[in-house]
């Protein structure tokens, strides 16, 4: 069975400063999704960034990027130039590529609080 | 286009009442999902669908019943509510084909927080 863990339950940041969010997951599958969830106070699941175990180039969405390292099997989020709208907390999440389900299986999260 | 639509997104409930959380897609999307948020605990499936008429369990679905006539609608039922189902809800469709129309992934509702007293 997968598992997804990050062991930062809570994080803080200055505005405009840089932080990184660690996941690391636990899996036998060769072929699967990583993603970044960003849950704000709207309570909202927002898709921050995903990445295809297949692809070696770490995926990057302006702000966003992360450092995939599959052989360690860690997936970490990279915030650049932090904004007080980064505010909430952040789930890991892996899904097995090519499943009968395409379920998600979630970290605990890690609350993000960006001090201005 | 509105995506993923649940209701009612606030519920009070008594012990022993029993409730129908709604959830609705307009994506056409084959898969479906209810997932609950506990603190600390991240989302945890409870109930999952691959289209319509076929259902399975997750991870947590004691309590909890779907049902899936439709391609669009993926109600849960809570025939019995304990406190042990206070929570908030999450319902949600996925599309991971080969497509290129910007429905690739996941669609989330906005969640039913769920209180059982």
């Amino acid at each position: 069975a997968q598992t997804v863990t990050q062991s930062q339950p809570e994080m803080s940041v200055q505005e405009a400063e840089t932080v990184t969010l660690s996941c690391t997951y636990d899996t036998s599958e060769n072929n699967y999704y990583l993603f970044w969830y960003k849950q704000p106070p709207s309570r909202q699941m927002i898709l921050v960034i995903r990445q295809e175990a297949y692809k070696q180039q770490n995926a990057t969405e302006n702000r966003f990027s992360v450092n995939f390292q599959k052989a360690a099997k860690s997936f970490s989020l990279k915030i650049s130039d932090s904004q007080l709208g980064d505010t909430a907390m952040y789930f890991c999440a892996f899904m097995k590529r090519g499943g009968a389900t395409n379920k998600l299986i979630f970290g605990t999260g890690t609350l993000l609080a960006v001090q201005p | 286009n509105a995506g993923v639509t649940q209701t009612p997104k606030f519920r009070i409930l008594k012990i022993g009442q029993s409730m129908t959380l709604q959830c609705t897609q307009d994506m056409n999307h084959n898969y479906m999902y209810w997932y609950r948020q506990d603190p600390g605990m991240g989302l945890k499936l409870i109930y999952y669908s691959v289209g319509a008429g076929i259902t399975d369990k997750g991870e947590v679905p004691n309590g909890y019943n779907v049902s899936r006539s439709t391609t669009e609608d993926f109600p849960l039922r809570l025939e019995l509510a304990a406190p042990s189902q206070t929570s908030v809800y999450f319902c949600a469709s996925s599309y991971f084909g080969t497509s290129a129309t910007g429905n690739y992934g996941y669609t989330f509702g906005s969640g039913t927080r769920l209180t059982v007293v």
